[in-house]
């Protein structure tokens, strides 16, 4: 059975950078009908797509957060990684990690990370 | 960007009563973008609804989806205590992929 959890600090000063890595076990991140994303939920945005990742590098970003954001992969350790950088107290939130069983980085989230609870904070 | 709205914000029922759950998108939307979630407290979401009308694995057969467009339905035909949670529908027919607010379905 699939899972994913995310790791990784839970607590980051503004202006810093939020690095969550996303480990994935009972199945292999490197299929190729398959894409990897991160989500955060926080009370004022609701659900948030940051964006997805293929293993063979391919990326798909929101774009109103894109500047800021990087994602990437290491098929070899099975997991994915999720940089923000010049976070503020407005990226306090819950962030999860996802599958998207797709071709394209745009679709359904089939199997989610229980979240992890990321608060800025000096 | 799509914007998606659900309504009713809050929807109050009892066992055993149909809910119905809404779901419209500023655009056209291709039916097999859309999908629907489920969130009770403390958990991550789970998928319900893919393509629109599809049912996950494991999702009892009394959850329907429907719609076409820009509007886009959730039923649940007989409310089970274990229903009452938040529901969000998502597009994701063009980037960035967006969710609705959420429809919170509280027992009356």
């Amino acid at each position: 059975q699939l899972q994913l959890q995310e790791s990784g600090p839970r607590q980051v000063k503004p202006s810093e950078t939020l690095s969550l890595t996303c480990n994935v076990s009972g199945g292999s991140i490197g299929t190729k009908d398959t894409y990897w994303g991160w989500l955060r939920q926080s009370p004022g945005k609701g659900l948030e797509w940051f964006g997805s990742v293929h293993f063979s590098g391919s990326t798909f970003y929101n774009p109103s957060l894109t500047s800021r954001v990087t994602i990437s992969i290491t098929p070899s350790e099975n997991r994915f990684s999720l940089n923000l950088k010049s976070v503020t107290a407005a990226d306090t939130a819950i962030y999860f990690c996802a599958r998207l069983p797709s071709w394209s980085g745009l679709s359904y989230f089939d199997s989610w990370g229980l979240g992890a609870l990321v608060t800025v904070s000096s | 960007e799509i914007v998606v709205t659900q309504s009713p914000g809050t929807l109050s029922l009892s066992p055993g009563e149909r809910a119905t759950l809404s779901c419209r998108a500023t655009h056209a939307i291709n039916a097999k973008s859309v999908s629907w979630y489920q969130q009770k407290p403390g958990q991550a979401p789970r998928l319900l609804i893919f393509d629109a009308s599809s049912r996950a694995t494991g999702i009892p057969d009394r959850f329907s989806g429907s719609g076409s467009g820009t509007d886009f339905t959730l039923s649940i035909s007989r409310l089970e205590p274990e229903d009452f949670a938040v529901y969000y529908c998502q597009q994701s027919g063009s980037s960035p992929i967006t969710f609705g607010q959420g429809t919170r379905l509280e027992i009356k």
